[in-house]
Formats: structure tokens, C-alpha cells, sequence
């Protein structure tokens, strides 16, 4: 069955230094997109990066970077430089389907990141 | 701002009554979708629409329903409501065309408190 698992509950890192947050995935698809998004505590959902499963680089946006191990079926989230303002849940998700199928999305329970100054 | 509208951003009600929730998808966004966030259940998809057509149903309650409009925007209604059902609702939408994956960016959510 399609799952996400999300291992870290929470996480504290110190201002500057880089950050991963772990993420791995089970899908009998071939075809699929992961994402991960960031909530802060305001509440809305902000879209971070995305990779596809037939991708063959890891998926790259600024400050955050996604390391895709497709044959351990995982998605770890990079952020790099962390800032205060990194300070949130951040939450991975898997999309199966394609074209007429619909897509149906889940989302793993979440990690929250602390950034310590 | 991700260009997903949703109306109203809090809504208060009692067990028993219905609700109407209301997105509008970014501009040329053909796919919507609705979720719903709990604290014990987390972040879950509900249902999607393309183009006026329902596309793909997660988790979703018999006393909801929803449907998305000519113009695109769309509605999730919510009947019978129960104390359980008060959570945040999302939408998202996304471009999707040729079967491509896209992604899905989130309006800024509704906030149901059921009493």
C-alpha cells in the first residue's frame, strides 16, 4: 500500500549548519512525484521542491536540495545555510497516478525543525 | 502568496448543521484539490477534480461532497457535521495536462471549529 514514513518527530539545528530530514516512501508505481512543503506556524502549506520518479538528478531549489535513492525508496530533504525563519513542520509527500487515473497524494506525519541561534 | 483562494478562513458552526467551503485555483490551474488536516490524522486528500470532472477520491466521509464549477472554482460541502470534523481544509491545485505531474500549491486553508 502506498505509504510515507517520517521517522524524525521533531529536529534541532544550529543557525548556518545544514539540516536533513528523512523521508521514505512505498509505491508499487512506476510513475510518481515526491514533494516536500513547509507549514510554518502560521499554518499555510508552501511548496519546497519536488522530484519525479523517472528523474535521474536530484531535484535542486536554492537552499534546499532533495537526495532521491530510488532502489532504498527514499527522498531526504537538504536544507542548507538554516536560518531562523526555517523554523517549521515540513512534511513529505508522495503522488501516484497518471493522466486520467487522477492523482492521489499522501503525506507523511511531519518532522519539526527547530533553528537554534 | 500562492494564488489559491479559499473562503472563509474561519468558519464556527454546531454538530448537526452544513458548510459550504469555497476555492478558486490559480489562474489556469484546471485540477483542484481538497484536504483536510487533524491532529490525529494528520494531512489527508479527500478528493480531486479536473476540468469540472471528478478525477480521484481519497478519505472521504459519505456527509461531504464536493464539485468544481464551469469557471473552475470549486466547493466542498460538509453536512451532519460532528466534533470531529474540525480541522483545517485545504485547497490545491495544480496545471495538469498530458498526464504530466505537477505540483500542487495550497491556499491558505479554511479553519472548521465544530462545537
Amino acid at each position: 500500500a502506498q505509504k510515507i514514513t517520517q521517522t524524525q518527530p521533531g529536529m534541532f539545528v544550529q543557525e548556518k549548519e545544514a539540516v536533513t530530514l528523512d523521508c521514505t516512501y512505498d509505491t508499487s508505481d512506476q510513475s510518481y512525484g515526491l514533494f516536500w512543503y513547509k507549514q510554518p506556524s502560521s499554518g499555510e502549506m508552501i511548496f519546497l521542491i519536488y522530484q519525479g520518479s523517472y528523474d535521474e538528478q536530484n531535484a535542486t531549489e536554492g537552499r534546499y536540495s532533495l537526495n532521491f535513492q530510488k532502489a532504498r525508496k527514499s527522498a531526504n530533504l537538504v536544507i542548507s545555510a538554516s536560518q531562523l525563519g526555517d523554523s517549521a513542520m515540513y512534511f513529505c509527500a508522495m503522488r501516484e497516478g497518471r493522466g486520467t487515473g487522477g492523482f492521489k497524494t499522501i503525506f507523511g506525519a511531519g518532522t519539526r525543525l527547530f533553528v537554534k541561534a | 502568496d500562492s494564488g489559491v483562494t479559499q473562503t472563509p478562513k474561519h468558519l464556527i458552526t454546531a454538530t448537526g448543521q452544513r458548510v459550504t467551503l469555497r476555492c478558486s485555483p490559480r489562474s489556469g490551474d484546471l485540477s483542484v484539490y481538497w484536504y483536510q488536516q487533524s491532529l490525529d490524522q494528520g494531512l489527508q486528500f479527500l478528493i480531486q477534480y479536473y476540468n469540472g470532472e471528478e478525477r480521484a477520491k481519497g478519505n472521504i466521509l459519505e456527509r461531504f461532497s464536493a464539485q468544481q464549477f464551469p469557471d473552475l472554482h470549486s466547493e466542498l460541502n460538509l453536512s451532519s457535521l460532528e466534533l470531529g470534523d474540525s480541522a483545517l481544509y485545504f485547497c490545491a491545485s495544480s496545471v495538469e495536462y498530458g498526464g504530466r505531474q505537477e505540483t500542487q500549491y495550497f491556499g491558505p486553508g479554511t479553519r472548521l471549529l465544530v462545537l
